[in-house]
């Protein structure tokens, strides 16, 4: 069974913290792992993703760690906003799947003032 | 400017009637995808296509069912509403660039069963 285990369900940080978001998954032959923010009343948007050659991507604020040995994987956010309060998922695909991708259960993030 | 739209954004049926989503693309993308987000379980996956003419089923298909006649569209039909039916539905397309597999997704349709 493909899936992918992602945790917390929910996280509360304070302004200027930092956020981190986990994800397991099963399938070795996954080769790409975005992370997807969505914010209440919209669809889900691609934030930053990686493959599995390298073990960390930074954009900004936003870091994704990747432990292949482990088949882990994280989102980090540094400095943590209000405007950063949404649902974000990870996901996990397969490129001899043809972009299908298997999302987690995906983690509600409020960032208080 | 390119965009993925769903219609309706909102509908309410009863059980047993047959309810049709649109979704449809501008990007000109190749894949099309249809998932459904409840609590708990995040997107799940109910059909999706990889060009005209092909279908294939996701993880949670049972009591759906989609047609591609053209790249533009992929509508998603419930054959006989039930209330476990009830969720958010989205629709996402993609296109197998090199390096890049995102996925862009519409905005949504709630749809209720009452």
């Amino acid at each position: 069974q493909q899936q992918v285990k992602q945790s917390p369900q929910s996280l509360i940080v304070q302004k200027g913290g930092i956020s981190i978001i986990n994800c397991a998954y099963e399938n070795t032959a996954f080769d790409y792992f975005p992370w997807y923010q969505q914010f209440p009343g919209k669809g889900p948007a691609l934030l930053i993703a990686i493959r599995p050659d390298v073990s960390e991507k930074k954009e900004g604020r936003f870091t994704i760690s990747f432990n292949k040995s482990a088949k882990q994987f994280s989102l980090h956010i540094m400095d943590s906003q209000p405007g950063d309060s949404a649902t974000y998922f990870c996901a996990a695909g397969d490129r001899n799947q043809g972009g299908k991708l298997i999302f987690g259960q995906g983690t509600e993030l409020s960032v208080k003032p | 400017d390119a965009e993925i739209t769903q219609s309706p954004r909102h509908k309410i049926t009863e059980t047993g009637r047959q309810v049709t989503l649109a979704c449809h693309q501008t990007w000109n993308h190749n894949n099309m995808f249809w998932y459904r987000q409840d609590l708990g379980h995040g997107l799940r996956l109910i059909h999706y296509s990889y060009g005209v003419q092909d279908t294939n089923k996701g993880e949670v298909s049972d009591g759906y069912s989609v047609s591609r006649s053209n790249t533009e569209d992929l509508p998603l039909t419930l054959e006989s509403a039930a209330s476990s039916q009830t969720s958010v539905y989205f629709c996402a397309s993609s296109d197998r660039l090199y390096g890049t597999d995102t996925q862009y997704f519409g905005p949504g349709t709630r749809l209720t069963v009452l």
